[in-house]
């Protein structure tokens, strides 16, 4: 069955950098698009990375734009989320998620969630 | 950037009730419209895709409707497993957002 399984998340000081990884399994990875969306503490969801199955392109909302990059390494079965310039307001839970096809822009099987708090 | 705006926020109802949440788009989004349901401490769950299709394994008492900027999720016959935040999403274009969300709780 499909699972994406999440790692790297943590308490980290603001400015610093964290990565977090997702590993896929149960589908053929190189085949789908990826995302990350994130959930602040008591708020709605918030989109903020997606990537094609080849990995050549790349989407982001501004408020993430240029400090985090997203990924994805098709020979692990892995995608990533490069996370710089961490303010306080990126404090959230982070999801990687599957999109449902090649980019469709909606996503049918979701990861755990991570803990990012970004604190000094 | 499209905005999405559901209604209401918070909605209590009873086991068995029908209920119907409205989710509305700044701009059109051609039916591009999904549904998730959000357990607490857990991921979402797609229920809905492209305004009305169903996900495999979701109960048939959850339906969408709707096109242009007005869209509905109705449940018919809440169960106890209903209660939880509902959450519509627009992917008519390569900036996907979500709404603001809806409580459903425990009259």
């Amino acid at each position: 069955q499909v699972q994406l399984q999440q790692s790297g998340g943590g308490v980290i000081q603001p400015g610093r950098p964290l990565r977090l990884s997702c590993s896929a399994s149960g589908f053929t990875f190189s085949n789908y698009g990826m995302h990350w969306v994130r959930q602040a503490p008591g708020k709605g969801l918030e989109w903020v990375a997606a990537i094609w199955p080849d990995g050549r392109n790349e989407y982001y909302p501004d408020s993430v734009k240029g400090r985090f990059t997203i990924s994805r390494d098709n020979s692990k079965d892995t995608v990533f989320l490069q996370m710089n310039g961490l303010r306080l307001e990126d404090t959230a839970v982070y999801f990687c998620a599957r999109d449902s096809n090649v980019m469709t822009g909606y996503c049918d099987f979701w990861g755990q969630g991570m803990q990012v708090i970004v604190s000094s | 950037d499209i905005q999405m705006t559901q209604s209401p926020s918070t909605l209590s109802a009873s086991v068995g009730d029908r209920v119907t949440i409205t989710c509305r788009a700044s701009h059109s989004i051609s039916g591009r419209l999904a549904w998730y349901q959000q357990r607490p401490g857990k991921a979402p769950k797609l229920l809905i895709f492209k305004a009305s299709n169903l996900e495999s394994g979701v109960p048939s008492r959850f339906s969408g409707s709707g096109s242009g900027t007005e869209f509905t999720l109705t449940i018919s016959g809440l169960q106890p497993d209903d209660f939880a935040t509902y959450y519509c999403q627009q992917y008519n274009t390569f900036l996907w957002t979500f709404g603001q969300g809806t409580k459903l709780d425990i009259k």
